[in-house]
């Protein structure tokens, strides 16, 4: 069975710039999460998608945002890229309810 | 809004057993606390959970006080390769919810 899968691995851009990232869920997850974590950091909540629907949001920005896709596929948009948005982008998939959360491997978004 | 408290930092002695507290004194009937780990930056990796019973499993052993204020995560044979950071979260089992990670305890085995 394929784990959760994020592309791309790693993204370089210029501030300013918007940045869009994917994550595959395990097959029959239907909820995604994303994280943010900063060099040295620790993991930060950024969105909740179950459904196709937004279900909850951390304390970030609104120029952070994303969708879920009828076949629970998921992207985070990044707009207006800012340098403190460098960061390793995480996703994770879950079973309807939230149990048992999977982990991608993540994608390292660095901004120049 | 992080719920539980977990030393910065451990060493553990290759072989020997590494045994990580967590406090989550204000932890709910309903919630269950979850150990994760991530080994240099990778995405966080599912060791255990439970509610109020210990439990083990193939990595390692969760022990539950009976007030359930506290816990700790047991790797019974830390190897090299169980260098990581560990997390302790409590959640509810489902739910409108997410998992609040803190900054974990970084565990370092020493050879």
């Amino acid at each position: 069975e394929a784990g959760v899968t994020q592309s791309p691995t790693h993204l370089i851009k210029t501030r300013g710039q918007q940045a869009t990232l994917r994550c595959s869920p395990i097959s029959g997850h239907t909820s995604v999460y994303w994280y943010q974590q900063a060099l040295g950091l620790g993991l930060q909540f950024l969105l909740w998608y179950d459904e196709g629907e937004e279900r909850n949001r951390g304390n970030f920005p609104p120029r952070f945002s994303g969708r879920q896709f009828p076949n629970y596929s998921s992207e985070l948009n990044v707009n207006a890229l800012e340098l403190e948005d460098s960061a390793l982008y995480l996703c994770a998939s879950g079973p309807r309810g939230g149990y048992g959360y999977t982990f991608g491997s993540g994608t390292r978004l660095t901004v120049v | 809004d992080a719920k539980t408290t977990q030393p910065t930092s451990m060493d553990c002695a290759e072989g020997r057993a590494a045994n990580l507290p967590c406090n989550h004194s204000t932890i709910s009937g309903n919630e269950y606390v979850y150990w994760y780990r991530q080994i240099h930056s990778q995405g966080p990796q599912y060791i255990i959970h439970g509610l109020k019973n210990n439990e083990t499993n193939e990595m390692a052993s969760l022990i539950i006080t009976e007030d359930r204020k506290s816990s700790t995560l047991i790797l019974p044979h830390a190897t090299l390769r169980d260098t990581a950071v560990y997390y302790c979260i409590v959640r509810v089992l489902f739910g409108a919810n997410n998992l609040f990670f803190g900054t974990g305890t970084r565990l370092t085995v020493i050879p």
